[in-house]
Formats: C-alpha cells, sequence, structure tokens
C-alpha cells in the first residue's frame, strides 16, 4: 500500500524531449509538492497545490508545468529538456496547508537528460 | 544568506556513541522545525518535529531548539550503522526550506 507512488522511477532522454512524470498519494492529503534534488543533494521545493489549487510556483522555467486532475494526482510535464533539468524530483504530500512540514516523499523520478 | 545551513559533513562517528548535528536559519518568524533521514538513493522521511524553544525527545533522537539563536540541532545517542544518512534539516514559515544536509557514517 504505497502511499505516495510515482512514475516512472526512472527517465533518460535527449536534449529537447518533452517528458511527464505522474504522482498519486492514497493518504487522503489535500496539499501535494513537487521537489527537485539536485547533484549536491539540495532540495529544492518547486510547486505546491492544495485542494487542486496552486499555493507556490517557486522560480522555476516556463518549461515545468504542473497539472492537478484531482486532490489526490500532481503531475508535472516538462518541455524541451535541458541538460540542467538532470535531478531526481519528488513528489510529496502532507494533510494540509498547516501541517505543511510533515511530508510524505515518494520515491522519487531521477531523470538524465543527454 | 541562504534560509537554512547545516553542516556538509561527512560526519563520522562509532557505534555507540552520539551523533550531533546542528542547523540555522536565516527567518525570524520561522515557526516549525523538522527533520528529516534520506537514505542513499532513497527518499527524505519526517523522523523529528519540533515548534517550541528546549529539547523534544523520541526514542534515541532528541531535537533542540533555540529560536533566540536561531538554531536546531538534533542528537542521536547510541548510533548505530542503520543510523548512516543524510539528515536534513527543514523551517517552515510559507514554505518547507531545507537544509543541504549532514551525511552521518556510524562506524561499527
Amino acid at each position: 500500500d504505497t502511499a505516495v507512488s510515482q512514475t516512472p522511477k526512472y527517465l533518460v532522454t535527449q536534449m529537447g524531449n518533452d517528458k511527464s512524470i505522474k504522482c498519486e498519494q492514497n493518504l487522503g492529503h489535500d496539499t501535494m509538492y513537487w521537489y527537485k534534488q539536485d547533484s549536491k543533494k539540495f532540495l529544492k521545493i518547486m510547486f505546491s497545490y492544495n485542494n487542486k489549487e496552486l499555493i507556490i510556483n517557486e522560480t522555476v522555467p516556463n518549461r515545468f508545468s504542473p497539472k492537478s486532475p484531482d486532490k489526490a494526482h500532481l503531475n508535472l510535464h516538462i518541455n524541451s529538456l535541458e541538460l540542467g533539468d538532470s535531478a531526481v524530483y519528488f513528489c510529496a504530500s502532507s494533510q494540509d496547508m498547516a501541517s505543511g512540514g510533515e511530508q510524505f516523499f515518494g520515491p522519487g523520478t531521477r531523470l538524465t537528460v543527454l | 544568506q541562504k534560509e537554512v545551513e547545516q553542516n556538509s559533513g561527512p560526519l563520522s562517528v562509532p557505534e555507540g556513541a552520539i551523533a550531533s548535528l546542528n542547523c540555522t536559519y536565516s527567518d525570524r518568524g520561522s515557526q516549525s522545525f523538522f527533520w528529516y533521514r534520506q537514505y542513499s538513493g532513497k527518499s527524505p522521511e519526517l523522523i523529528m518535529f519540533i515548534y517550541s524553544n528546549g529539547d523534544k525527545e523520541d526514542g534515541r533522537f532528541t531535537a533542540q531548539l533555540n529560536k533566540a539563536s536561531q538554531y536546531v540541532s538534533l542528537l542521536i545517542r547510541d548510533s548505530q550503522p542503520s543510523d548512516s544518512a543524510t539528515y536534513l534539516c527543514a523551517v517552515s514559515i510559507h514554505k518547507l526550506s531545507f537544509g543541504a544536509g549532514t551525511t552521518v557514517t556510524v562506524r561499527a
């Protein structure tokens, strides 16, 4: 019974391609997040959604577009992939925004752009 | 100035010893403080949170918070090889901001 799941686990693609990562949580949480962890292991928030509404949109290139069809799902689409996009992308969820520090993370998607 | 700063380590301690991890933060308005553990190749998992000044103990873990000094720490007592991981300090005000993490290695 995976709490937060992501697909795919690994993604290898060429520069310029468009790719998507999917995330689902079965915890009944209201708030979901996307994080990027670079090669130096620094974990940085990209987006946050609460009940399908965009709450946090950090300084992220427009090539990144999140989409939340319902509060259990938060997907990330990336256009025109660049070498610098190579990283591990984590999806996470929390009960609500007030509990935003207590987050449950998915297993991560390792994106490699060649 | 980074929002959350940690000693990057690596911190190497013998089995059974106390591992001490430190974290400072820049925003005085921060209200909530968290420690996440991340094993190599895995996702972060929450191990401790603290909201008030002082100490909070949970098993072998103790979190310490000093808001006046903008300082939060994590002590791991009786360190075990299974504690070898990267420990991420996180601070919440409007979003969760993470430090770069301290890598701990417990030598058997």
